[in-house]
Protein backbone atom coordinates (compact mmCIF):
# COMPACT_ATOMS: atom_id res chain seq x y z
CA UNK A 1 0.00 0.00 0.00
CA UNK A 2 1.31 3.33 -0.62
CA UNK A 3 0.88 4.77 2.71
CA UNK A 4 2.65 2.39 4.67
CA UNK A 5 6.06 1.27 3.57
CA UNK A 6 8.19 -1.86 5.21
CA UNK A 7 11.93 -2.35 4.88
CA UNK A 8 13.58 -4.95 3.61
CA UNK A 9 11.16 -7.19 2.00
CA UNK A 10 13.38 -10.05 2.42
CA UNK A 11 16.04 -10.89 4.97
CA UNK A 12 18.52 -14.02 6.03
CA UNK A 13 20.50 -13.97 9.29
CA UNK A 14 22.33 -15.95 11.26
CA UNK A 15 21.28 -17.40 14.53
CA UNK A 16 22.62 -14.70 17.22
CA UNK A 17 22.35 -11.24 15.06
CA UNK A 18 20.44 -8.70 15.85
CA UNK A 19 18.29 -7.65 13.10
CA UNK A 20 15.70 -4.38 13.26
CA UNK A 21 12.78 -3.98 10.71
CA UNK A 22 10.88 -0.89 9.49
CA UNK A 23 7.20 0.36 9.06
CA UNK A 24 7.39 3.86 7.85
CA UNK A 25 4.11 5.62 7.50
CA UNK A 26 2.73 8.46 5.37
CA UNK A 27 -0.69 8.77 6.70
CA UNK A 28 -0.22 9.94 10.19
CA UNK A 29 -2.02 7.52 11.94
CA UNK A 30 -1.54 7.11 15.96
CA UNK A 31 -1.52 3.29 16.15
CA UNK A 32 1.07 1.26 14.66
CA UNK A 33 0.94 -2.52 15.21
CA UNK A 34 3.78 -5.60 14.20
CA UNK A 35 2.44 -9.37 13.62
CA UNK A 36 3.95 -12.30 12.35
CA UNK A 37 2.32 -14.97 10.51
CA UNK A 38 3.11 -18.50 10.71
CA UNK A 39 1.65 -21.43 9.59
CA UNK A 40 -1.12 -23.03 11.68
CA UNK A 41 -1.08 -19.41 13.63
CA UNK A 42 -2.74 -16.91 11.26
CA UNK A 43 -1.58 -13.40 12.33
CA UNK A 44 -0.14 -12.48 16.00
CA UNK A 45 0.36 -9.81 17.66
CA UNK A 46 3.67 -8.87 18.68
CA UNK A 47 3.41 -4.91 19.89
CA UNK A 48 1.57 -2.17 19.29
CA UNK A 49 1.78 1.86 19.78
CA UNK A 50 -0.73 4.20 20.10
CA UNK A 51 1.52 7.61 19.77
CA UNK A 52 4.79 8.36 19.78
CA UNK A 53 7.24 6.62 22.48
CA UNK A 54 3.70 4.61 23.26
CA UNK A 55 3.95 1.05 23.19
CA UNK A 56 2.86 -2.12 24.44
CA UNK A 57 3.25 -5.60 24.52
CA UNK A 58 0.55 -8.55 21.72
CA UNK A 59 0.49 -11.66 22.56
CA UNK A 60 3.81 -12.99 21.12
CA UNK A 61 6.28 -10.52 22.35
CA UNK A 62 9.35 -12.22 23.79
CA UNK A 63 12.34 -11.96 21.84
CA UNK A 64 11.11 -8.66 20.50
CA UNK A 65 11.46 -5.06 21.38
CA UNK A 66 9.82 -1.55 19.74
CA UNK A 67 10.97 1.76 19.58
CA UNK A 68 9.23 4.71 17.87
CA UNK A 69 10.50 8.05 18.57
CA UNK A 70 8.22 9.72 15.45
CA UNK A 71 4.58 9.51 14.08
CA UNK A 72 6.10 7.75 11.05
CA UNK A 73 8.26 4.80 11.76
CA UNK A 74 7.74 1.52 13.84
CA UNK A 75 11.03 -0.28 14.27
CA UNK A 76 10.64 -3.86 14.92
CA UNK A 77 14.41 -5.43 16.77
CA UNK A 78 15.04 -8.95 17.61
CA UNK A 79 18.02 -8.70 20.50
CA UNK A 80 19.08 -12.40 19.47
CA UNK A 81 17.33 -13.51 16.72
CA UNK A 82 16.76 -17.34 16.63
CA UNK A 83 15.59 -20.06 14.06
CA UNK A 84 12.15 -19.38 15.94
CA UNK A 85 11.63 -16.28 14.28
CA UNK A 86 11.14 -17.03 11.07
CA UNK A 87 8.41 -15.79 9.60
CA UNK A 88 6.79 -13.41 7.49
CA UNK A 89 6.44 -10.41 9.84
CA UNK A 90 3.27 -7.76 9.27
CA UNK A 91 3.32 -4.24 9.90
CA UNK A 92 -0.58 -1.98 10.43
CA UNK A 93 -1.40 1.28 10.45
CA UNK A 94 -4.70 2.24 11.83
CA UNK A 95 -7.08 5.55 12.81
CA UNK A 96 -8.95 4.86 15.86
CA UNK A 97 -11.61 1.68 15.05
CA UNK A 98 -14.45 1.53 16.91
CA UNK A 99 -15.01 5.55 15.99
CA UNK A 100 -15.83 4.95 12.26
CA UNK A 101 -12.23 5.26 11.06
CA UNK A 102 -10.91 3.95 7.68
CA UNK A 103 -9.60 0.89 9.43
CA UNK A 104 -6.55 -1.49 9.13
CA UNK A 105 -3.98 -1.19 6.67
CA UNK A 106 -1.21 -3.57 5.87
CA UNK A 107 2.33 -3.19 4.51
CA UNK A 108 3.40 -5.91 2.28
CA UNK A 109 5.25 -7.76 4.66
CA UNK A 110 9.13 -8.64 5.96
CA UNK A 111 9.77 -12.09 5.02
CA UNK A 112 13.01 -12.75 7.74
CA UNK A 113 14.68 -16.00 7.96
CA UNK A 114 16.96 -16.94 10.55
CA UNK A 115 19.88 -19.38 9.77
CA UNK B 1 -8.97 -12.33 25.24
CA UNK B 2 -11.39 -12.85 22.74
CA UNK B 3 -11.35 -16.11 20.77
CA UNK B 4 -12.55 -16.32 17.02
CA UNK B 5 -13.21 -19.50 14.89
CA UNK B 6 -13.25 -19.43 11.40
CA UNK B 7 -14.86 -21.97 9.37
CA UNK B 8 -14.46 -23.64 7.17
CA UNK B 9 -10.87 -23.98 7.28
CA UNK B 10 -10.17 -24.81 3.47
CA UNK B 11 -12.73 -24.31 0.42
CA UNK B 12 -12.95 -25.88 -2.83
CA UNK B 13 -15.08 -23.73 -5.04
CA UNK B 14 -15.63 -24.26 -8.91
CA UNK B 15 -15.58 -20.69 -10.62
CA UNK B 16 -18.82 -19.27 -10.11
CA UNK B 17 -19.89 -20.75 -7.40
CA UNK B 18 -20.92 -19.32 -4.19
CA UNK B 19 -19.81 -19.87 -0.87
CA UNK B 20 -20.34 -18.43 2.71
CA UNK B 21 -17.41 -17.85 5.12
CA UNK B 22 -18.42 -17.77 8.79
CA UNK B 23 -16.40 -15.60 11.97
CA UNK B 24 -17.76 -16.36 15.57
CA UNK B 25 -16.56 -14.69 18.52
CA UNK B 26 -16.54 -15.40 22.17
CA UNK B 27 -17.40 -11.79 23.35
CA UNK B 28 -18.84 -8.43 22.58
CA UNK B 29 -16.71 -6.38 19.88
CA UNK B 30 -17.61 -3.24 18.39
CA UNK B 31 -15.03 -3.67 15.34
CA UNK B 32 -15.13 -6.41 13.06
CA UNK B 33 -13.30 -6.72 9.82
CA UNK B 34 -12.93 -8.91 6.90
CA UNK B 35 -9.21 -8.97 5.15
CA UNK B 36 -8.07 -11.19 1.86
CA UNK B 37 -4.68 -12.38 1.57
CA UNK B 38 -3.90 -12.98 -2.04
CA UNK B 39 -1.22 -15.61 -3.27
CA UNK B 40 1.41 -13.00 -2.91
CA UNK B 41 0.60 -11.99 0.26
CA UNK B 42 -0.55 -9.00 0.43
CA UNK B 43 -3.08 -8.30 2.97
CA UNK B 44 -6.04 -6.42 1.84
CA UNK B 45 -9.24 -5.08 3.70
CA UNK B 46 -12.30 -6.58 2.72
CA UNK B 47 -15.25 -4.39 5.55
CA UNK B 48 -15.23 -2.88 8.20
CA UNK B 49 -18.61 -4.28 9.43
CA UNK B 50 -19.29 -3.88 13.19
CA UNK B 51 -22.74 -4.75 12.44
CA UNK B 52 -25.10 -4.75 9.25
CA UNK B 53 -24.55 -5.65 6.41
CA UNK B 54 -22.74 -4.54 3.94
CA UNK B 55 -21.65 -4.62 -0.19
CA UNK B 56 -19.40 -4.42 -2.56
CA UNK B 57 -19.62 -5.77 -5.94
CA UNK B 58 -19.79 -9.99 -5.84
CA UNK B 59 -19.11 -9.54 -1.77
CA UNK B 60 -20.88 -8.49 1.16
CA UNK B 61 -20.46 -9.00 4.95
CA UNK B 62 -23.45 -8.86 7.65
CA UNK B 63 -22.41 -9.08 11.13
CA UNK B 64 -24.67 -10.27 13.73
CA UNK B 65 -23.01 -8.78 16.86
CA UNK B 66 -25.92 -9.57 19.29
CA UNK B 67 -25.37 -13.25 18.49
CA UNK B 68 -21.35 -12.94 17.90
CA UNK B 69 -21.28 -14.09 14.18
CA UNK B 70 -20.47 -12.54 11.02
CA UNK B 71 -20.28 -14.13 7.10
CA UNK B 72 -18.65 -13.18 4.36
CA UNK B 73 -20.47 -13.99 1.07
CA UNK B 74 -18.91 -14.11 -2.02
CA UNK B 75 -20.97 -14.48 -5.37
CA UNK B 76 -19.75 -15.65 -8.76
CA UNK B 77 -16.37 -16.69 -7.09
CA UNK B 78 -13.59 -16.07 -9.94
CA UNK B 79 -9.62 -17.39 -9.80
CA UNK B 80 -8.95 -14.00 -8.08
CA UNK B 81 -10.86 -14.88 -5.20
CA UNK B 82 -8.50 -17.38 -4.04
CA UNK B 83 -6.17 -16.50 -1.02
CA UNK B 84 -6.74 -16.80 2.78
CA UNK B 85 -10.06 -14.94 4.06
CA UNK B 86 -9.23 -13.23 8.06
CA UNK B 87 -11.71 -12.14 10.22
CA UNK B 88 -10.78 -10.10 12.83
CA UNK B 89 -12.52 -8.49 16.23
CA UNK B 90 -11.50 -6.02 18.54
CA UNK B 91 -13.47 -4.23 22.01
CA UNK B 92 -12.18 -0.81 21.90
CA UNK B 93 -12.55 0.59 25.48
CA UNK B 94 -9.99 3.43 25.91
CA UNK B 95 -6.66 4.52 24.74
CA UNK B 96 -5.29 1.21 23.48
CA UNK B 97 -6.60 -1.01 20.71
CA UNK B 98 -5.77 -4.42 19.23
CA UNK B 99 -7.11 -6.75 16.69
CA UNK B 100 -7.63 -10.28 17.00
CA UNK B 101 -7.70 -12.04 14.09
CA UNK B 102 -9.37 -15.69 13.24
CA UNK B 103 -6.44 -18.07 11.77
CA UNK B 104 -8.13 -18.01 8.17
CA UNK B 105 -10.23 -19.93 5.54
CA UNK B 106 -7.98 -20.90 2.47
CA UNK B 107 -10.26 -20.74 -0.08
CA UNK B 108 -9.36 -22.28 -3.69
CA UNK B 109 -11.09 -21.20 -7.10
CA UNK B 110 -10.42 -23.61 -9.49
CA UNK B 111 -10.96 -22.61 -13.71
Amino acid sequence: DAGITQSPRHKVTETGTPVTLRCHQTENHRYMYWYRQDPGHGLRLIHYSYGVKDTDKGEVSDGYSVSRSKTEDFLLTLESATSSQTSVYFCAISALPGQGGPGYTFGSGTRLTVV
Amino acid sequence: GIQVEQSPPDLILQEGANSTLRCNFSDSVNNLQWFHQNPWGQLINLFYIPSGTKQNGRLSATTVATERYSLLYISSSQTTDSGVYFCAVQLVTGANSKLTFGKGITLSVRP
